[in-house]
């Protein structure tokens, strides 16, 4: 079975911090997605990578950074955290472009 | 554009009931859909695909191209259906050819009630 695991359930931090969100996986997939949840909002995409140091922006990137170093680690930076990144991130991996989703638990990230 | 509707934000139903969770889709190709589910407290994860034409805990969802819906159904609803609903839709074509990103519907939150 597939494992996704996000590196923190809940998470506080102040306005202007630099924040890591970390996801590890453990299937050797190709490819890596960073999405947030909101109320109201649905699913949208922040950032994805197809393979190990590549990365490109989905439909929401203003104010993110990802790193994908190694296969299975794949980590979003907050550059500067501000309120309006208060949210549900939830990190997705799958095997190829044709196989389905396999979500993490979820980050719940409060910015005071 | 591509766009995934689900009209219903939230959809209360009682046990027993038959349940349907509306999808609608807009695509000028041949799209691959999908319904995930979020359970309370637990990850969104696949509940089905329409390729795969099955039914999994007494859902089915057929893919309507005349329509461009792909609704999530079940005949009697259990309270243990009570989640987050998303369907989503695979036709985002790159410069490779390949389909790579989904379109996600806003979801709809099922209740089912006692």
């Amino acid at each position: 079975d597939v494992k996704v695991t996000q590196s923190s359930r809940y998470l506080v931090k102040r306005t202007g911090e630099k924040v890591f969100l970390e996801c590890v996986q453990d299937m050797d997939h190709e490819n890596m997605f960073w999405y947030r949840q909101d109320p109201g909002l649905g699913l949208r995409l922040i950032y994805f990578s197809y393979d190990v140091k590549m990365k490109e922006k989905g439909d929401i990137p203003e104010g993110y950074s990802v790193s994908r170093e190694k296969k299975e680690r794949f980590s979003l930076i907050l550059e500067s955290a501000s309120t309006n990144q208060t949210s549900m991130y939830l990190c997705a991996s799958r095997e190829s472009y044709n196989s389905p989703l396999h979500f993490g638990n979820g980050t719940r990230l409060t910015v005071t | 554009a591509q766009r995934v509707t689900q009209p219903e934000k939230l959809l209360s139903v009682f046990k027993g009931a038959p349940v349907e969770l509306k999808c609608n889709y807009s695509y000028s190709g041949s799209p691959e859909l999908f319904w995930y589910v979020q359970y309370s407290r637990q990850r969104l994860q696949l509940l089905l695909r329409h390729i795969s034409r099955e039914s999994i805990k007494g859902f089915t969802a057929d893919l309507n191209k005349g329509e461009t819906s792909f609704h999530l159904k079940k005949p009697f609803a259990q309270e243990e259906d009570s989640a987050m609903y998303y369907c989503a839709l695979r036709g985002v074509v790159d410069n490779a050819g390949n389909n790579r990103k989904l379109i996600w519907g806003l979801g709809t939150s099922l209740a089912v009630n006692p």
